[in-house]
């Protein structure tokens, strides 16, 4: 079984472009998470999307990010403008349930970005 | 292939009991190796851990890393119920990529 796919590995942009990060669930997962890892070794929570709905975005820094999961299928993440502060990685993972014994996150290897 | 294989996947044990959770590795490219503690949404942040045989402290938890024997352990001692989580072993690669094991689900009953 495929696990959760990122896509590209490594990114580098000049400061105000475009970049869009791309995370391919396991497949039947619903449940589809958001996460970046900035500097430091923590991992902050960005956003977390039920089939195609966003079930809680109150990670999302501002509105120069912008996620989606039409189909409920895979999950683009979009910074537009780019600025220095977003360098990271920035991680995905998916579960089939969000609570329960099935509510297990499974992350993939993230996605470096880095802005110049 | 990289790979992180994290044993037991699940464990049940009692308050004040200990507990030492594994991860094995085989990743090319060594960067560091982290664990992490899981209970809601974003896993936090336990230790980090580059060089082999130095423990690392923090509270009750303890680790250390064997890079020649290639794995990690994770101590719980005096265990709490608020230890009851899931635990992620995720090795860093040079490129700052994570490869995540499955994780041990941690259970501690009163």
């Amino acid at each position: 079984e495929a696990g959760v796919t990122q896509f590209p590995s490594h990114s580098v942009i000049e400061k105000g472009q475009t970049v869009t990060l791309r995370c391919d669930p396991i497949s039947g997962h619903d449940n589809l998470y958001w996460y970046r890892r900035v500097m430091g070794k923590e991992i902050k929570f960005l956003l977390h999307f039920v089939k195609e709905s966003k079930q809680d975005e109150s990670g999302m820094p501002n509105n120069r990010f912008l996620a989606e999961r039409t189909g409920g299928t895979y999950s683009t993440l979009k910074v537009q403008p780019a600025e220095l502060e977003d360098s990271g990685v920035y991680f995905c993972a998916s579960s089939q349930d969000s609570w329960g014994p099935a509510a297990e996150q499974y992350f993939g290897p993230g996605t470096r970005l880095t802005v110049t | 292939e990289d790979k992180v294989v994290q044993s037991p996947l699940s464990l049940v044990v009692h308050e004040g009991d200990t507990v030492t959770l594994n991860c094995s590795y085989e990743v090319t490219n060594f960067r560091s190796l982290l664990w992490y503690k899981q209970e809601k949404k974003a896993p936090t942040f336990l230790f980090m851990l580059t060089s082999s045989g130095i423990e690392k402290k923090s509270g009750r938890l303890s680790s250390i890393l064997d890079k020649k024997e290639l794995f990690s352990i994770l101590n719980i001692t005096a265990t709490q119920t608020g230890d009851s989580a899931i635990y992620l072993c995720a090795v860093e690669h040079s490129n700052h990529q994570l490869i995540w094991g499955a994780g041990t689900k941690l259970i501690i009953k009163p």
